[in-house]
C-alpha cells in the first residue's frame, strides 16, 4: 500500500530534550516536506526536499534539523526542544521536484513541557 | 515571499445549496494551487488542483477557478452534502518547492 508513515504518532517530553520524528514514503517520490499545524495558523512549512542531500528551509524553520540521506527517509529533528513547538506535525511526499499534490502522513502529535 | 490570505474562515451553508471559498496570493512566481481537505482528526487530502496555465478544472461537484492577472483563486462545491464538511485548505507554490497554505476554511454542510 502506497503511504506516507511518521513515527511516534504521540510524544510527550521536556524542554531541552533532543527528539527526533521519523518520516518514510515508498512511492518513490523525489519532493518530501515538513508541516506544522496550529490552531487559526493553517500549514506551516518547516522544510522542504527536491530530492537526495537538498534541503531548504520552509517559512518556520527556526529550532529544526532535517535531513535528506535516503530517498524515502526525511527526519525531523528537534535539538532543544521548547513548549513553542508543541504542535501537530505533518511530513508529506509528492512525486516530482516540483509544484505538485502532497501526501500527507498521519501526523505527529507533540507536546513540550 | 508568498503570502496566501483564505476567506471566509468559517462558511456554514445548508445541505443542497453551493459553497465558495476564495483566497489571494502574493508572488507571481506561485503556479501551482492545490486545495485539500482535512476531516477532523485526520491528515489533509489533495481535492482538486490547478496549475497557472488552466483558468477552471472541474471534477464532479467541486471547482476550482484561477485569475492570475488578479493572482486569486476559488473552490466551488456544488450540491454540499453533510459530509462535506471539513477544514478546507487553499495553498500556492512554484518551482522552487516552497509551498505556503492559507489558514483554512471550515465548511458546515446543515442537514
Amino acid at each position: 500500500e502506497a503511504q506516507v508513515t511518521q513515527n511516534p504518532r504521540y510524544l510527550i517530553t521536556v524542554t531541552g530534550k533532543k527528539l527526533t520524528v521519523t518520516c518514510s514514503q515508498n512511492m518513490n517520490h523525489e519532493y518530501m516536506s515538513w508541516y506544522r499545524q496550529d490552531p487559526g495558523l493553517g500549514l506551516r512549512q518547516i522544510y522542504y526536499s527536491m530530492n537526495v542531500e537538498v534541503t531548504d528551509k520552509g517559512d518556520v524553520p527556526e529550532g529544526y534539523k532535517v535531513s535528506r540521506k535516503e530517498k524515502r527517509n526525511f527526519p525531523l529533528i528537534l535539538e532543544s526542544p521548547s513548549p513553542n513547538q508543541t504542535s501537530l506535525y505533518f511530513c508529506a511526499s509528492g512525486p516530482a521536484s516540483g509544484p505538485y499534490e502532497q501526501y500527507f502522513g498521519p501526523g505527529t502529535r507533540l507536546t513540550v513541557t | 515571499g508568498e503570502n496566501v490570505e483564505q476567506h471566509p474562515s468559517t462558511l456554514s451553508v445548508q445541505e443542497g445549496d453551493s459553497a465558495v471559498i476564495k483566497c489571494t496570493y502574493s508572488d507571481s512566481a506561485s503556479n501551482y494551487f492545490p486545495w485539500y481537505k482535512q476531516e477532523l482528526g485526520k491528515r489533509p487530502q489533495l481535492i482538486i488542483d490547478i496549475r497557472s496555465n488552466v483558468g477552471e478544472k472541474k471534477d464532479q461537484r467541486i471547482a476550482v477557478t484561477l485569475n492570475k492577472t488578479a493572482k486569486h483563486f476559488s473552490l466551488h462545491i456544488t450540491e454540499t452534502q453533510p459530509e462535506d464538511s471539513a477544514v478546507y485548505f487553499c495553498a500556492a507554490s512554484g518551482n522552487a518547492g516552497k509551498s505556503t497554505f492559507g489558514d483554512g476554511t471550515t465548511l458546515t454542510v446543515k442537514p
